[in-house]
């Protein structure tokens, strides 16, 4: 298995911009999450799914975030309109059910 | 308000050591304990686990305390080795019900140096 794929690997944009992070979890896992590394804050969980369906969605900062899974091989993250502020690195992780999270290797976000 | 506290941001050690990593936490519903090495450009990799109704969970080199009455736990590493640097999150949570995902508390991490 490839493991937590995320793409892009790095993403440099200027403020005002709309981002979009992408993440495709472990094949067979049913609960995926989104976090943020800052070095304020450290890894923050941001939101997270089971079975697609959006659980908990209370670390996500601001309206200006948004997150989606379309299907169970599929997340999005979306960012809009970016703030210098937003700039960390962005993780996806996935596990089943309540076992062993799975980390993809992140996006670096960069807002100019 | 931050419910997993890891108070040092780094430590040193010479390499055949132990590494006494610390993590303090305030949620008392908080019934299961992980750490996660993350090396760079990397994402978090788990390393062991333990339930709160243990005190002690041991994988090779790696041994995990809990003290629920201090709510404090820690990693012990032994002998440390220079492929151990990295940085080493804390993490806990409450057990969710069966088939949903673990809602992860992290800390804000301590990098260990490992000197050869």
């Amino acid at each position: 298995d490839a493991g937590v794929i995320q793409s892009p690997r790095h993403e440099v944009t200027e403020m005002g911009q709309e981002v979009t992070l992408r993440c495709k979890p472990i094949s067979g896992h049913n609960s995926l999450f989104w976090y943020r590394q800052t070095m304020m804050r450290g890894l923050e969980l941001l939101i997270y799914f089971n079975n697609n369906v959006p659980i908990d969605d209370s670390g996500m900062p601001e309206d200006r975030f948004s997150a989606k899974m379309p299907n169970a091989s599929f997340s999005t993250l979306k960012i809009q309109p970016s703030e210098p502020r937003d700039s960390a690195v962005y993780f996806c992780a996935s596990s089943l059910g309540w076992g062993e999270q799975f980390f993809g290797p992140g996006t670096r976000l960069t807002v100019l | 308000d931050q419910q997993v506290k890891q108070n040092s941001p780094s430590l040193s050690v010479q390499e055949g050591r132990i590494s006494i990593l610390n993590c303090d936490y305030t949620n008392s519903m908080f019934d299961y304990f992980l750490w996660y090495k993350k090396y760079p450009a990397e994402g978090p990799t788990f390393l062991i686990s333990i339930s709160s109704i243990k005190d002690k969970n041991e994988d090779g080199r790696f041994t995990v305390f809990l003290n629920k009455s201090a709510k404090h736990l820690s990693l012990h590493i032994v002998p440390s080795q220079p492929g151990d640097s990295a940085v080493y999150f804390c993490a806990a949570s409450v057990l969710p019900g069966l088939g949903y995902g673990n809602k992860l508390v992290f800390g804000a991490g301590t990098i260990l140096r490992v000197k050869s």
